[in-house]
C-alpha cells in the first residue's frame, strides 16, 4: 500500500535556526514527491516536484531534496513568515492524479 | 497559475440534509479534483470530476454519497449527501493541467454537522 509518514509532527524553532522536515514514502513506482505549504484557513500552496533520486529545488530559504525512500525539506535560517504546516505528497506511477498526502509538519519560528 | 474559488467558504449543517459545494476556476483546465480533509489526519482524494462524463471514485466513496458533476472545463460541484456528524471535515478542491502535474488547491470548504 502507498503511504507517506512525515516527521516530526510539530517543530518549533527560533528565528535563525535551521533545520530539516523529513518525509518516509513507500508507492509502487514514484512519478512525483510534491511539498506543500499550507496557512489555517487556506489551501495547500505548491512548493516544489521532485521527480528522481538525487534531485534537489530550492526557493528562498527552502530546499526539498529526494532519496530513494525519503525526502526532506531544509529551513534556513527561517523568519516568522514560514510558520506554517508543510505538506508532502507522493504521486505514483500509474496515477490518475491520485495525490498521496502525509499528516505534514506544523512548523512554528518564534522572533 | 489558476485562481480558484470554491464557495460557500464555510457552513454548519443539520444531520441528514445536503450541501453542493462549488469550485470555480478562472482559466480552463484539464483535471479537477476533490479531496477531503478531516481533523487531525490527511488530505484523501474523493474522486476525479470529469468533463462530461461521470466522475471517477477513490475507494471508499461513493456517487450516491458524493455526486460531482462538471458541466465544463472550468467548474465543478461536489454535493455531500444526507450528512452526518462524520462528514464533518474540509472539502478541497484542486486543479492541474496535466495528471502528472502539480495540482493547485482552493481554500476549500470548512464544513460542520450537527
Amino acid at each position: 500500500e502507498d503511504q507517506v509518514t512525515q516527521s516530526p509532527e510539530a517543530l518549533r524553532l527560533q528565528e535563525g535556526e535551521s533545520s530539516s522536515l523529513n518525509c518516509s514514502y513507500t508507492v509502487s513506482g514514484l512519478r512525483g514527491l510534491f511539498w506543500y505549504r499550507q496557512d489555517p484557513g487556506k489551501g495547500p500552496e505548491f512548493l516544489f516536484t521532485l521527480y528522481s533520486a538525487g534531485e534537489e529545488k530550492e526557493k528562498e530559504r527552502l530546499k526539498a531534496t529526494l532519496t530513494k525512500k525519503e525526502s526532506f525539506l531544509h529551513i534556513t535560517a527561517p523568519k516568522p513568515e514560514d510558520s506554517a504546516t508543510y505538506l508532502c505528497a507522493v504521486q505514483a506511477r500509474g496515477s490518475q492524479g491520485n495525490l498521496i498526502f502525509g499528516k505534514g509538519t506544523k512548523l512554528s519560528v518564534k522572533p | 497559475s489558476a485562481v480558484i474559488s470554491q464557495k460557500p467558504s464555510r457552513d454548519i449543517c443539520q444531520r441528514g440534509t445536503s450541501l453542493t459545494i462549488q469550485c470555480q476556476v478562472d482559466s480552463q483546465v484539464t483535471m479537477m479534483f476533490w479531496y477531503r480533509q478531516q481533523p487531525g489526519q490527511s488530505l484523501t482524494l474523493i474522486a476525479t470530476a470529469n468533463q462530461g462524463s461521470e466522475a471517477t471514485y477513490e475507494s471508499g466513496f461513493v456517487i450516491d454519497k458524493f455526486p460531482i458533476s462538471r458541466p465544463n472545463l472550468t467548474f465543478s460541484t461536489l454535493t455531500v449527501s444526507n450528512m452526518s456528524p462524520e462528514d464533518s471535515s474540509i472539502y478541497l478542491c484542486s486543479v492541474a493541467d496535466r495528471f502528472d502535474q502539480p495540482q493547485h488547491f482552493g481554500d476549500g470548504t470548512r464544513l460542520s454537522i450537527l
